[in-house]
């Protein structure tokens, strides 16, 4: 079974809102990585966070880290029409990254 | 420096025919990793490649599959006689260390196989 699991599968809101995205994973991790990945494109790194971090920023994005609970989530504020996108979130396992199914967003002008 | 360098960016095969999908890493990278996604799916792994050394293949499917990472040249993911079940994106990575998938992974822009 897959080691990340995002949450919601899909998400809808109105452009200027907040988005939040979850995931979970089931074993200890060094790391967990957030991804997105516009349709019929390629994927591309939003941000790492270690397992000894609990919070990180990057411009619009804010990540946390629970690992007690073995979740991260992801929040993108004050959303814009070209965040429409999928996100995937990744967890390290030696040199495998292992995915989630992601979630998809669709931010509605 | 260009990015990791994946071709073609879609690939038709009918059934039974071989498809061959090459990614060439970013500059001064010398480990490869193939993954595939599955519509609707979230990225597996497939295989680890070192120049010329092939470090993890536990995600490659037992038969029709090969991958190899040559001295000179791009990674090569090879996939003989195709079934439309092998249609997916194929992407590459790639890292200049060991530990990269830990470290900030460089995709590339995927192959899209379709079989028909």
């Amino acid at each position: 079974s897959q080691q990340g699991e995002e949450d919601p599968q899909a998400l809808s809101i109105q452009e200027g809102e907040n988005a939040t995205m979850n995931c979970s994973y089931k074993t200890s991790i060094n790391n967990l990585q957030w991804y997105r990945q516009n349709s019929g494109r390629g994927l591309v790194h939003l941000i790492l966070i270690r397992s000894n971090e609990r919070e990180k920023h990057s411009g619009r994005l804010r990540v946390t880290l629970d690992t007690s609970k073995k979740s991260s989530s992801l929040l993108i504020t004050a959303s814009r029409a070209a965040d429409t996108a999928s996100y995937f979130c990744a967890t390290d396992s030696n040199y495998q990254l292992i995915w989630g199914a992601g979630t998809k967003l669709i931010i509605k002008p | 420096n260009a990015g990791v360098m994946q071709n073609p960016r879609h690939l038709v095969r009918r059934r039974g025919q071989e498809a061959r999908l090459r990614c060439s890493p970013m500059k001064g990278h010398s480990h490869v990793y193939w993954y595939r996604q599955l519509p609707e799916e979230g990225l597996k792994f497939m295989v680890y490649l070192q120049k010329e050394n092939i470090i993890d293949e536990s995600g490659m499917p037992k038969e029709r599959f090969s991958a190899e990472f040559p001295k000179e040249g791009p990674s090569i993911l090879r996939i003989q006689q195709v079934v439309r079940g092998d249609s997916a994106a194929y992407f590459c990575a790639s890292s200049a260390t060991s530990r990269g998938q830990a470290e900030e992974a460089f995709f590339g822009q995927g192959t899209r196989l379709t079989v028909v």
